[in-house]
């Protein structure tokens, strides 16, 4: 079957680091999404890989390793408004979205 | 303001009621979606429409219906739900359906609660 995994919850200080990794078993695969959600808000774009290697935008970050079915996202200077849930999707062979049930980021003073 | 309005923004029903949910999309996309997001699960996929076509259907009972009546508009009605439909539901489109780098955008759901 079709997974993905990625931690419920992580809680990290303002103005730190924090990396969300993402493991993903899809059949065929076209590409790696995170998106970002706020609480009661819609899902927003944040970064799309399909090629190996660090895409940097900003003080975000996403990585992506195909032979390890691997990505995570790099977040940097965090500020409170970074807390939200941050989803990982992975495109199939079939171009569908496989979904994670999203990482919730806590961010303390 | 992300280019995808859902009404209404909160939803309360009995489960013998009829609604709809709206949502409507100004990006000129032609791929427009429906999800539903349950706490602590990953979004599942409902209904997918392409130029008004539904092209995908992952097993959703029949208590629920979509209907496309242009490539702006998405709607999704509702009758005898049960209490486990509960949720939020979320809108999206897409320039494109079958596209692996096509982005989406969604609204900001409708939280439904079937009492």
């Amino acid at each position: 079957g079709q997974n993905i995994d990625q931690p419920t919850e992580m809680t990290a200080t303002e103005g730190a680091i924090v990396q969300i990794n993402c493991t993903y078993q899809t059949s065929g695969f076209n590409g790696l999404f995170w998106y970002q959600q706020h609480a009661g808000e819609a899902p927003t774009f944040l970064s799309y890989n399909v090629l190996d290697g660090l895409e940097e935008k900003g003080r975000f970050s996403s990585f992506l390793s195909r032979s390890k079915g691997y990505s995570y996202l790099l977040l940097k200077e965090l500020q409170m408004k970074d807390s939200a849930s941050y989803l990982c999707a992975a495109v199939d062979s079939n171009y569908q979205l496989i979904w994670g049930a999203g990482t919730k980021l806590i961010i303390k003073p | 303001e992300t280019g995808v309005t859902q009404t209404p923004r909160h939803l309360v029903m009995g489960m013998t009621n009829k609604k709809s949910l709206k949502c409507e999309q100004h990006l000129g996309h032609n791929a427009m979606y429906w999800y539903k997001q349950s706490a602590k699960k990953p979004l599942e996929l409902m209904f997918v429409y392409s130029l008004e076509e539904r092209v995908e259907n992952n097993s959703v009972p029949s208590r629920f219906s979509p209907e496309c009546p242009n490539s702006s508009h998405l709607f999704l009605h509702l009758h005898t739900l049960q209490p486990e439909d509960s949720a939020l539901y979320l809108c999206a489109s897409s320039q494109e359906e079958g596209r692996g780098d096509a982005e989406a955008f969604f609204g900001q759901g409708t939280r439904l609660t079937v009492v």
